[in-house]
């Protein structure tokens, strides 16, 4: 969805070192989400935030921290990055304030490919 | 605790074909339940979705649910599959606080001609 980019698309990294992922939105949502995804495992969250203040931990959340700059940008980090932290990432984002059920319809990112040698 | 079993990790079909994608879930309340595709390279595209009302569902592609609580499934079909329909196929369910979503490991379909 070109609503919602990620930066980089691709990135190699050594053990380590820090790297940051980061994502935008020009939707207008409140709420943003980073997840993982590993083969076989599907989908899994790592951190949510409703917004700018309010951050949480997902399943996952060793090993990263996340920033949420502005309504729009939702920054992870990995502070010294691991090989088993190789995955694609993705970013996404709702709008809590959707009347109806329609407020928890997720916007997904591209996705960031993360390897880490 | 909530979960969401994809039990078919890989499904092979040929084209014009029907297709059935099985999705169990777990979830104590009502529960909130989608079908996202991925192709490859590509980001996460919502298919469909179910909240209440209708069990059967339509959504884009030509494809449909049908919300079935006595078996807590939320199977995906299509009649007739087109080449274009390969892809990774995840089912999710969305906790009725709209807090978290919880996906399945995936279907990849492939298609043969």
């Amino acid at each position: 969805d070109a609503d919602v980019t990620q930066t980089p698309r691709n990135r190699i990294t050594k053990t380590g070192k820090r790297i940051m992922l980061e994502c935008s939105q020009t939707k207008g949502h409140d709420r943003m989400y980073w997840y993982r995804q590993d083969p076989g495992l599907g989908l899994r969250l790592i951190y949510y935030s409703f917004d700018v203040k309010d951050i949480n931990k997902g399943e996952i959340s060793d090993g990263y921290s996340v920033s949420r700059q502005a309504q729009a940008k939702f920054s992870l980090s990995l502070e010294s990055a691991i090989p088993n932290q190789t995955a694609l990432y993705f970013c996404a984002t709702s709008d809590s304030r959707t009347s109806g059920r329609a407020s928890y319809e997720q916007y997904f990112g591209p996705g960031t490919r993360l390897t880490v040698t | 605790a909530q979960s969401v079993t994809q039990p078919d990790i890989h499904i092979t079909v040929s084209e014009g074909a029907s297709l059935e994608l099985r999705c169990n879930y777990s979830y104590g309340a009502t529960p909130y339940l989608f079908w996202y595709v991925q192709s490859p390279g590509q980001g996460l595209q919502l298919l469909l979705k179910y909240f209440s009302g209708d069990t059967l569902v339509q959504g884009i592609k030509g494809f449909e649910a049908e919300f079935k609580r006595s078996q807590s499934s939320f199977n995906l079909r299509k009649p007739s599959v087109h080449w274009s329909d390969a892809a990774e196929y995840f089912c999710a369910v969305g906790e009725n606080t709209g807090n978290q979503f919880y996906f399945g490991t995936g279907t990849s379909l492939t298609v043969i001609p």
